[in-house]
């Protein structure tokens, strides 16, 4: 299986400003994945974060405010942009391979204040 | 997005007892997943479910995926406290072809040594 690394693991972020979360994988992977988990909540899919072209973002999730890149096959980020408290979430980094299920990493804690 | 219904929300029991949580949805998945996630890290795949009727165990749990492939069952025999922690069941949808996966909500394990 996959390690999947993020970076930070936890922040404190004021309202109003951004932050990029890195997703490193130590192989390549096809497919890599962007979660929210909202305090005491279940996963919800953000995007797929696609290489080489824009992502595929879920319903309630744009772009603007959660921009994903994906440069190669073991890289991924997702920023939090123009963040207000509702933001406050736990972001998880999820990769895999077609045929293998998706691993995750250990998520970014993140609170705005 | 599609629900996958989870119960229990939560359980409270003694060491050395049984355990059994579902999942049901009223859409038809190709896969059942069941993760674990424990206080500040990724959730952790512990059995992956592919055909419908299909009984797996891994360990002290044992998992089945329902016949209509609409419902999973997770059972841990036997608990120590290291099971604490929140269990999620997850799928890929049938309809999709999608890799990303749909959430339960979560049953959130507590053992009483």
């Amino acid at each position: 299986s996959a390690v999947i690394s993020q970076k930070p693991s936890r922040d404190i972020c004021q309202r109003g400003t951004s932050l990029t979360i890195q997703c490193q994988v130590d192989s390549q992977v096809t497919m890599m994945f962007w979660y929210r988990q909202q305090p005491g909540q279940s996963l919800t899919l953000i995007a797929t974060a696609n290489q080489g072209s824009e992502a595929t973002y879920e319903s309630g999730f744009v772009i603007d405010k959660f921009p994903i890149s994906r440069p190669n096959l073991t890289f991924s980020t997702l920023t939090v942009s123009n963040m207000s408290p509702e933001d406050s979430s736990i972001y998880l980094c999820s990769a895999g391979q077609l045929n293998t299920e998706a691993f995750f990493g250990q998520g970014t804690r993140l609170t705005v204040v | 997005g599609q629900q996958l219904n989870q119960s229990p929300q939560s359980m409270f029991i003694q060491e050395g007892e049984d355990v059994s949580m579902n999942c049901t949805s009223s859409s038809i998945f190709n896969t059942w997943l069941w993760y674990k996630q424990d206080p500040g890290e990724g959730p952790v795949l512990l059995i992956a479910l592919y055909k419908a009727g299909e009984l797996t165990s891994n360990g002290r749990l044992t998992a089945q995926f329902g016949i209509t492939r609409k419902d999973s069952f997770l059972n841990i025999s036997a608990s120590i406290p290291s099971d604490v922690g929140i269990y999620f069941c997850a799928g890929h949808l049938s309809d999709t072809g999608r890799r990303a996966l749909t959430f339960g909500s979560g049953t959130r394990l507590q053992v009483q040594p």
